[in-house]
């Protein structure tokens, strides 16, 4: 079972560079995130999209863009990247109230 | 204010000890509540739901007071094995699921 899936899992990128991370789950779920994870700081939601065609936008936002392709895909679009980007990216989906199954993360460092 | 806010910790226990995590949350109309585990460099798992009434799954025991707004988690009997990062995750307004910022435990022998 895949679950979900995200690529890549390490990303190394100079300062104002652009990127996306892909993410997809096989779970039909409704509901898919994106959390950025750093030191002390926990999970926090970068943006979430309830269903198909809608997206919502978390704690931290500002410097992200995010597409639901469909329903099995989520992708997060980094358009210039910073050096405050530097995180571990998670990829999550859920049926809405219920858990929600992470992929395996996104080391990306932003030099 | 964060929505969700944990026990900073760390927490280093021996084995054999009780520990005990809190985490609070700010929405009172928040609707689901979780504890998650997450091993180091890896993806958080969910360790248990937690339920109004309470609910047990062997050693670990959740916890849910709504009048004070805070979850907890039970360890009795640790081993080294529950050595790991403890989230707790609260279902702000579904879908808008939020975490705290994680406790470390770290179980000596």
């Amino acid at each position: 079972n895949a679950g979900v899936t995200q690529t890549p899992k390490f990303q190394v990128l100079k300062t104002g560079q652009s990127m996306t991370l892909q993410c997809a789950q096989d779970m039909n779920h409704n509901s898919m995130y994106w959390y950025r994870q750093d030191p002390g700081m926990g999970l926090r939601l970068i943006y979430y999209s309830a269903s198909e065609g809608t997206t919502d936008k978390g704690e931290v936002p500002n410097g992200y863009n995010v597409s639901r392709l469909n329903k099995r895909e989520f992708s997060l679009r980094l358009e210039s990247a910073a050096p405050s980007q530097t995180s571990v990216y998670f990829c999550a989906s859920s049926s809405g109230f219920e858990k929600l199954f992470f992929g395996s993360g996104t080391q990306l460092s932003v030099l | 204010r964060k929505e969700v806010e944990q026990d900073p910790g760390p927490f280093n226990v021996p084995e054999g000890a009780t520990v005990a995590f809190n985490c609070t949350y700010s929405n009172s109309a928040s609707q689901s509540f979780f504890w998650y585990r997450q091993d180091c460099r890896k993806e958080p798992k969910l360790l248990m739901s937690v339920y109004s009434s309470g609910n047990e799954d062997g050693r670990f025991t959740a916890q849910l007071n709504r009048a004070s707004q805070y979850i907890s988690l039970l360890i009795r009997d640790s081993k080294l094995s529950d050595s790991a990062t403890y989230l707790c995750a609260v279902n702000v307004e579904p879908p808008d699921m939020r975490f705290g910022a994680g406790t470390r435990l770290t179980v000596k022998p």
